[in-house]
């Protein structure tokens, strides 16, 4: 399998849930992303890991609480949401963090918060 | 303050009629400026990458420009499958990326 797979496509939880979506690169790269999409509006970075230490925080609600395993692996964990964070959540890599390599996105996690 | 505006919001045209996309920026020393393409239910896809003003890239019926100031995305004669929403980022001299709202072009047979 190559490129950035992202778990589950979609998934609708409730308010009091808790839960976590995946992702996994396959290309060897030594940055990820997770970037929040919502209709009509620019990408919102979330936070950025480089070689599994978090560099970026983009002032998150702790509702999101990222976990980087390994350079290969990349988790947002979710709990007690608000409707308001219905989005596509975007799992993204990068050769490196600060250089100019472009990003390789995956197809994204449909969520919706009820 | 960083800041990235693509024009038109949304574009509807003929197969075959050729046209521009516009991606202004404004950022404290552009690294690189990036144009993305996304088609519902995917995430975006990488086209091309501009560094420095006066630079051209193609892709088949795409041709990406860069000016001080903004890019062009240039389609000609555009097919149906060239119908997704086009996106620009910019990277600042602070590594920081900025995304464009995207433009959702639709070309119709």
């Amino acid at each position: 399998e190559t490129g950035v797979t992202q778990t589950p496509r979609h998934l609708v939880m409730g308010m009091t849930n808790k839960k976590s979506l995946k992702c996994e690169q396959h290309l060897g790269h030594n940055a990820m992303y997770w970037y929040k999409q919502s209709a009509k509006k620019p990408l919102e970075l979330m936070f950025v890991y480089s070689l599994e230490e978090r560099v970026e925080n983009n002032s998150v609600p702790s509702r999101f609480s990222p976990e980087c395993p390994n350079s290969s692996h990349l988790f947002l964990h979710l709990h007690t949401l608000q409707p308001e964070d219905s989005a596509l959540y975007l799992c993204a890599s990068s050769q490196e963090e600060g250089g100019n390599s472009p990003l390789h996105f995956g197809n994204g996690t449909r969520l919706t918060v009820t | 303050e960083d800041q990235v505006t693509q024009s038109p919001e949304a574009l509807r045209l003929q197969e075959g009629e050729s046209s521009s996309l516009n991606c202004s920026y404004t950022v404290s020393g552009l690294r690189g400026l990036f144009w993305y393409r996304q088609d519902p239910g995917k995430g975006p896809e990488f086209l091309f990458t501009l560094y420095s003003a006066g630079e051209e890239k193609e892709k088949e019926r795409l041709k990406a420009t860069l000016t001080k100031k903004e890019s062009f995305l240039h389609i000609t004669a555009p097919k149906p499958e060239d119908s997704a929403t086009y996106l620009c980022a910019v990277k600042s001299s602070a590594s920081k990326i900025i995304f464009g709202s995207g433009t959702r072009l639709s070309i119709r047979p």
